[in-house]
């Protein structure tokens, strides 16, 4: 059973930096496209950034490029967000997904519980 | 960037009718792309639909989708009240990856 896990959230200030994970199981993790999915509290989806089986394709919302920096350590089984400059509306639940295949152009077949960010002094 | 509109914002059913959801794109999107995705509250969201008409693992056949270019649609062809969520179409085609805002099913 895939089981994807995610966490490192939690009350921030504006402009500091929060360092999100997620840890999968249950699949071949190193075969895998991953993204993470945010959704603001009571509001809809918004890709966030996302990264291919081999790092070889890394992609960015316009809204987090260049202060979210996305990685991947294929030897843990693990995803990686590091966000800074964190800004008010960075605020939300964030989901980690898995791609359906290794390429960073494809759907997610799975998706964790999410972690909540929370911006404010 | 594709920006998707869903139509309607809301949509009120009763249980057993046919619900029928359009997800409309700025652009065409590549190779038929596009996702469908359904949220119940405090939960993630549930693949049902890729690459525009495939149906995920474990969707009954009651959901349906079609299209290609710029307008997709999501049909359910008889609601059950588990259908009654939020549903979300996604282009992954091009980056950036982009959602639509959303359609909400609702019990009439």
């Amino acid at each position: 059973e895939v089981q994807l896990v995610e966490s490192g959230g939690g009350l921030v200030q504006p402009g500091r930096s929060l360092r999100l994970s997620c840890t999968a199981s249950g699949f071949t993790f190193d075969d895998y496209a991953m993204h993470w999915v945010r959704q603001a509290p009571g509001k809809g989806l918004e890709w966030v950034s996302g990264i291919s089986w081999n790092s070889g394709t890394i992609g960015y919302a316009d809204s987090v490029k260049g202060r979210f920096t996305i990685s991947r350590d294929n030897a843990k089984n693990s995803l990686y967000l590091q966000m800074n400059s964190l800004r008010a509306e960075d605020m939300a639940l964030y989901y980690c997904a898995k791609g359906a295949s290794g390429s960073y152009y494809y759907y997610f077949d799975n998706w964790g519980q999410g972690t909540l960010v929370t911006v404010s002094s | 960037e594709i920006v998707l509109t869903q139509s309607p914002g809301t949509l009120s059913l009763s249980p057993g009718e046919r619900a029928t959801l359009s997800c409309r794109a700025s652009q065409s999107v590549s190779s038929s792309y596009l996702a469908w995705y359904r949220q119940k509250p405090g939960q993630a969201p549930r693949l049902l639909i890729y690459g525009a008409s495939s149906r995920a693992t474990g969707i009954p056949d009651s959901f349906s989708g079609s299209g290609s270019g710029t307008d997709f649609t999501l049909t359910i062809s008889r609601l059950e009240p588990e259908d009654f969520a939020v549903y979300y179409c996604h282009q992954y085609g091009s980056s950036p990856h982009t959602f639509g805002q959303g359609t909400k099913l609702e019990i009439k």
